[in-house]
């Protein structure tokens, strides 16, 4: 079945240290895969893509099919980093998304 | 900046009562999606609009859930009758183009209590 896994469900991590948030998808078919960020008190919004393959905010993701993986990486925290971070699957046989259960990211001072 | 908007923010109502939402995408936004997000999950897509058309309402609990976006502007979700497991928080989201590819505009939700 199709399914985005992100197995940590908290991750504290100090500032300046590097910060890398796991992704795992199960899809048969030609994934396409997002991380959304909700900032506290603010609305869900679209970070990053792998097709763009863009840096966002120092935040990078590369997908990595043969482990089935969509890493979010940063290579120095910084508080303002601390938000919910949910990554999505693009299904394009079903033209569905689903989303991950998301991972609380808390950079300590 | 233009936003989505959505109404009311918070609903608390008893089961077995009806309750409503409305979501008002930005301006020229084709495609509106509602998600449920219950809590500690991620956000499970709803409806899909394309303008005033249901384009994927596979996930709707169509016994109960409906939705509608008659002109094709702003968009209404009811549930009648409302269950305790319907407790979660609604999303809206539109984008300008069909594809649910597109980045997706997120309003803030309407968090809804059942009792």
């Amino acid at each position: 079945a199709q399914r985005v896994t992100q197995p940590e469900k908290l991750l504290s991590v100090f500032k300046g240290a590097p910060v890398e948030l796991k992704c795992n998808y199960s899809y048969s078919g030609s994934p396409e895969l997002f991380w959304y960020v909700q900032y506290s008190r603010q609305r869900l919004q679209l970070l990053l893509r792998h097709i763009s393959r863009e840096s966002i905010k120092g935040f990078t993701a590369d997908l990595n099919k043969g482990e089935t993986s969509f890493h979010l990486k940063k290579p120095f925290a910084q508080e303002e980093d601390s938000a919910m971070y949910y990554c999505a699957l693009y299904m394009n046989r079903d033209d569905k998304i689903i989303f991950g259960k998301g991972t609380r990211l808390h950079i300590l001072p | 900046e233009a936003e989505v908007a959505q109404s009311p923010r918070y609903k608390i109502t008893e089961k077995s009562q009806a309750v409503a939402f409305w979501c008002d995408p930005i301006s020229g936004h084709a495609t509106l999606y509602w998600y449920r997000q219950i809590l500690g999950q991620g956000p499970e897509l709803l409806v899909q609009f394309q303008d005033e058309s249901v384009v994927d309402d596979s996930q709707l609990p169509k016994d109960r859930f409906s939705a509608e976006r008659l002109k094709g502007v702003d968009s209404t979700l009811k549930i009648q009758p409302a269950e305790l497991g319907d407790s979660a928080m609604y999303l809206c989201a539109s984008s300008s183009t069909r594809g649910i590819t597109d980045t997706q505009y997120f309003g803030p939700g309407t968090r809804l209590t059942v009792l």
